[in-house]
């Protein structure tokens, strides 16, 4: 059974670093084709892609923010880190973390909530 | 950026009805689109990949078709639990986008 679950602070303060782990289980990163991506979503908004790692290490980023986010991986511990730069109240968010696997996100975590707040 | 376009943005439909929600690309994409339903408080779902292709699980009254540039999601007969946002999905390029969704609602 493939799982992924968000870890991470809860309340940010604006202009802190934001550190979210996915955890997964059922599948390896490191096998052909396998990809984990971070996705967002404001209260009430839609969904607004972040970030991917792919198997063999490629990164991809949000044309908007990627000067802000950094994606990494821990294979063994079946880990995906995204690290998000000089947070604002506007990036109050679920967050969620998510396989895609061939061209779609089959399997998500169940979102964790952060808000951005002095 | 490839950006999305859904239509409607809302919905409102009756148990049994037939529904149709169109997904619109800002250039082609082929195949490559992916249709999600979100309940409240609940991770998106995969419902439909590569434009017409029904996830493992999903139930048959939901089907997706077109090519290029524009693309459509239907529900054959809404079920009461049908009723929650759509969110078409390109994955033919990176960076990956997002239509802004369509909330369909109980009428």
């Amino acid at each position: 059974q493939v799982t992924l679950k968000e870890s991470g602070p809860a309340l940010v303060k604006p202009t802190q670093t934001l550190t979210l782990t996915c955890t997964f289980s059922g599948f390896s990163l490191s096998t052909s084709g396998m990809r984990v991506s971070w996705i967002r979503q404001p209260p009430g908004k839609a969904l607004e892609w972040l970030a991917r790692i792919d198997w063999d290490d490629d990164k991809f980023y949000s044309t908007s923010l990627q000067t802000r986010l950094t994606i990494s991986k821990d294979t063994s511990k079946n880990q995906v880190v995204l690290t998000m730069t000089n947070m604002d109240p506007v990036d109050t968010a679920t967050y969620y973390c998510a396989r895609e696997l061939l061209t779609s996100f089959d399997i998500w975590g169940q979102g964790t909530m952060v808000t951005v707040s002095s | 950026d490839i950006q999305m376009t859904q239509s409607p943005s809302s919905l409102s439909a009756s148990v049994g009805d037939r529904v149709t929600i169109t997904c619109r690309a800002s250039q082609s994409i082929s195949r490559y689109l992916n249709w999600y339903q979100q309940k409240p408080g609940k991770a998106p779902k995969l419902l439909i990949y590569t434009a017409s292709s029904l996830q493992s699980g999903v139930p048959s009254r939901f089907s997706g078709s077109g090519s290029g540039t524009d693309f459509t999601l239907t529900i054959s007969s809404l079920q009461p639990e049908d009723f929650a946002t759509y969110y078409c999905q390109q994955s033919y390029s990176s960076p990956r986008t997002f239509g802004q969704g369509t909330k369909l609602e109980i009428k």
